[in-house]
């Protein structure tokens, strides 16, 4: 299986703050990487997706950069809508689909 | 908009099979445009991918769930399923049911947590 480790585990920030979480893959993904946000007792939403394409809808302040086995997520402006827990998650070749241990954000 | 909806019950007892319905609206299973799958969640603890099936019924599922998981597609309710044999405690989850996109996950589910315990 690929392994993903997400880097912190958790972060406290103050609003307007630039967020960043990391994500490392144990073997190349290329770019098969994309990021969610699982609010607290909700079901997880597509960010980012191919590793820095923005799903539609989502506001401009999430971005997503990397490829192989080194990616980040960014949070521009910390609103505190955005509080929950991030995964990254690949998409690679290789089955099964896995994802990272994620990353809570707190205010 | 694709909308999912899992179904089924919430308890179940060790060795039983855990048994969830998903019902798709906004487009149809028999489309070519996506696979179906299920993801799960241990209460506290991420994400973990069960299996996928495409509408002609190829299916993908985690070598780590071996031969327990099976899949399947009722397209006259625009349905599909997971069954989970043999359960035990560690089965224990919130159950996602979820369109896969291109690359991604799409859409998800609001997810049903099944409890496994006698």
């Amino acid at each position: 299986d690929i392994q993903m480790t997400q880097s912190p585990s958790s972060l406290s920030a103050s609003v307007g703050d630039r967020v960043t979480i990391t994500c490392q893959a144990s073997q190349d993904v290329s770019n098969n990487l994309n990021w969610y946000q699982q609010k607290p007792g909700k079901a997880p939403k597509l960010l980012i997706y191919d590793a820095s394409n923005l799903e539609r809808g989502v506001p401009s302040r999430f971005s997503g950069s990397g490829s192989g086995t080194d990616f980040t997520f960014t949070i521009s402006s910390l609103q505190p809508e955005d509080i929950g827990t991030y995964y990254c998650q690949q998409y690679a070749n290789v089955l099964p689909y896995t994802f990272g241990q994620g990353t809570k954000v707190e205010i | 908009q694709l909308q999912l909806q899992e179904s089924g019950p919430g308890l179940v007892k060790p060795s039983e099979t855990l048994s969830l319905t998903c019902t798709v609206s906004g487009g149809s299973i028999s489309s070519s445009s996506y696979y179906w799958g299920w993801i799960r969640q241990p209460p506290g603890k991420g994400l973990e991918w069960i299996g996928s099936i495409y509408y002609t019924g190829r299916t993908y599922n985690n070598p780590s769930l071996k031969s327990r998981v099976t899949t399947s597609l009722d397209t006259s309710k625009n349905q599909f399923s997971l069954k989970l044999t043999s359960a035990t405690a560690a089965d224990t989850a919130v159950y996602y049911c979820v369109v896969v996109g291109a690359t991604a996950f799409d859409y998800w589910g609001q997810g049903v947590l099944v409890t496994v315990s006698s």
